[in-house]
Order: structure tokens, then sequence, then C-alpha cells
């Protein structure tokens, strides 16, 4: 099955600094990357993904980018702010014969400093 | 539109005992998942269900067991409660398997 590795698990990053989250995964068949955002005691968010026919994809100060060839992709948060502070987990996911199931990396805790 | 909910917020179960956990996904959602999550595993699948078939489950023991109603909402149930299941339960929903899963609040199991 898929397995998705996920680095750094924690982070700390200034104000205004940039943040570079990153993941693999091992089934080169998985087509579709999420990236959620969970506060603590709340729910994971949905806030960025990408699909395996875009290399690249921007929302704002969020970014993510995806090798396929390496099997990797990245998070990348730019201009960083202290509501940016969560855990932050990347997925793979494999949509094949109608169904798809995520396989999320460990998470990681990034922490934004004033 | 309302988001995903799941009911309970809380349990307290002890050992051996049956929980049954509820999800509402999203309106026009067909496809529910369901995940654990905990502190040492992170967020682990449970099983997918799409128009009250389950179509994909995890690699957990048969004392899960999940299953979809006629409105899209789904229910999982755990039998012979351990220790080691106390966790977060999250549910997501999607319009369709190759569309953006939506989470719920979870339930927060514990196991005394």
């Amino acid at each position: 099955g898929e397995n998705v590795e996920q680095h750094p698990s924690t982070l700390s990053v200034q104000e205004g600094d940039s943040a570079v989250i990153k993941c693999t995964y091992s089934d080169s068949a998985s087509n579709y990357f999420p990236w959620y955002k969970q506060e603590l005691g709340k729910r994971p968010q949905l806030i960025i993904d990408i699909r395996s026919n875009v290399g690249e994809k921007k929302d704002q100060r969020i970014a993510v980018t995806l090798n396929k060839t390496a099997k990797h992709f990245s998070l990348h948060i730019t201009e960083t702010q202290p509501e940016d502070s969560a855990v932050y987990f990347c997925a793979a996911s494999m949509v094949n014969s109608g169904y798809s199931t995520l396989t999320f990396g460990k998470g990681t805790m990034l922490l934004v400093s004033p | 539109k309302a988001g995903v909910t799941q009911t309970p917020r809380y349990l307290i179960k002890t050992r051996g005992q049956q929980v049954t956990l509820s999800c509402s996904p999203i309106s026009g959602h067909r496809s529910v998942s369901w995940y654990q999550q905990t502190p040492g595993q992170g967020l682990q699948f449970l099983f997918e269900y799409f128009s009250e078939t389950q179509r994909n489950k995890g690699n957990f023991p048969g004392r899960f067991s999940g299953r979809q109603f006629s409105n899209s909402r789904s229910e999982m149930n755990v039998s012979t409660l351990e220790l080691g299941d106390s966790a977060l339960y999250l549910c997501a929903s999607s319009e369709e398997a190759d569309q953006p899963q939506h989470f719920g609040d979870g339930t927060r199991l514990s196991i005394l």
C-alpha cells in the first residue's frame, strides 16, 4: 500500500519568514495530493491540493509543488503569521475505479513566533 | 451549506463495550470516509462508503464496521472496545471519490 513520509515533525519560524514542509510517497500511481491544517482541538481543514497533471499550484501565501519523478511534494508558506501555527498534514491518494483513500503523513507542527 | 456533522462529540466507554458513532455529510456529498487519529499513529483510514456500499477498507480488525444509509448519513461501530481504541474518530465527505474531502469535528472516544 501507499506510504507517506513527512518532514520535519516540528518547524519553528519567526513571523514573516517562509516555511517549507516536505513529503514523499511510495506509490507511483498516486495522483492526488491534498494538504490539511489542523489547529488544536479543531477539524483538519483542506488548505490546498494538487493533482498529478500539475507541477505547482498557488493560493495567496500558500503554494504546493509536485515532483512526480522523485515522488515528493512540498508545501510552501510565505510571510508566515502567528495564526499559521498549527499541525499540517500531507496526504496522497490514488483515484481508481471510482474511489479514493487518503494516506496521511504523520504531520508537522508549525510554530510561528511573533 | 452546513459542514460535516459528527455526533456525539465525546464518549467515555469501558473495555468490552461497543459504541456507535454517527456522521452526517455535507448536503449532496455521497462519499463518506472514516479515519482514526491518535498521537502515535496519526490519521489512519478506516473505510469509505459510497451510495450505501463499502468500497474500501483500511487495515483495522473486524471489530470496526460501518454502514451508510440512503440519505448518505453514515455510522461506524466498534465492538469489544479495547484501551487502544481511544482516539479521535474523524469523518470526511466528498461529492465524488475524486473530489476533495472535508472533515467533521470528530468524536473523541475514551476507553477506561
